[in-house]
């Protein structure tokens, strides 16, 4: 099926390596802020999240960072994987109401 | 969590005609978003769904082109008016509860 990263830009890994994507959001009152993975013909899909009183955050596998003197977001991921290779975007909010998506970032991972 | 259903899936549609894509919770919410995805490029919010109100529009999309109902709080429609080929995209429900969830998506294409 058609690809909707066609068109963003692409960060390309070596299989194992880690990979940093960043985003910059727009809105200093935001105060929640998401990471999304879409895989082709899929709809966005839930990675990480983290709230504006803190600057880091860890899951499985993957850290979210938070700056928010820049208003700079980025996700970390740890050790890529094939199955990692999609369209990652950010989105930020305010007081839990509608979310703002960012450009979204294509990740290819080589083998 | 929240398993939203999104149909159709995909659809080809003639120029000047309408599509209404249905979008089924399993779950009541209170808040329900309907989402553009064009080609190559990140998530834009059309409208929130509001329950026994009408839905209230961004900035750039209106009630004529993008009617939208929301008869109760697990079900929603958005309707795509008088379509032309611009308005080949992936449209996308959404949820939100204790986080974003999204649906499956619409790819129209509008020939």
């Amino acid at each position: 099926g058609e690809s909707v990263g066609l068109h963003l830009p692409t960060l390309s890994v070596q299989e194992g390596d880690n990979s940093i994507i960043n985003c910059a959001y727009s809105n200093s009152a935001s105060d929640y802020f998401i990471w999304y993975k879409q895989e082709s013909g899929k709809g966005p899909q839930f990675i990480i999240d983290i709230r504006s009183n803190m600057d880091k955050r860890q899951g499985q596998r993957v850290t979210v960072l938070l700056n928010k003197t820049v208003k700079h977001l980025s996700l970390q991921i740890a050790a890529t994987q094939p199955g990692d290779s999609a369209v990652y975007f950010c989105a930020e909010t305010r007081a839990n109401s509608k979310l703002t998506f960012g450009k979204g970032i294509t990740l290819s991972v080589r083998p | 969590s929240a398993v939203i259903s999104q149909k159709p899936s995909r659809d080809i549609c003639q120029r000047g005609t309408s599509l209404t894509i249905q979008c089924q919770v399993d779950s009541q919410v209170t808040m329900m978003f309907w989402y553009r995805q064009q080609p190559g490029q990140s998530l834009t919010l059309i409208a929130t769904a509001n329950q026994g109100s009408e839905a209230t529009y961004e900035s750039g999309f209106v009630i004529d082109k993008f009617p939208i109902s929301r008869p109760n709080l697990t079900f929603s429609t958005l309707t795509v008016s008088n379509m032309s080929p611009e308005d080949s995209s992936i449209y996308l429900c959404s949820v939100y509860t204790t986080e974003a969830f999204f649906g499956q998506g619409t790819r129209l294409t509008v020939v």
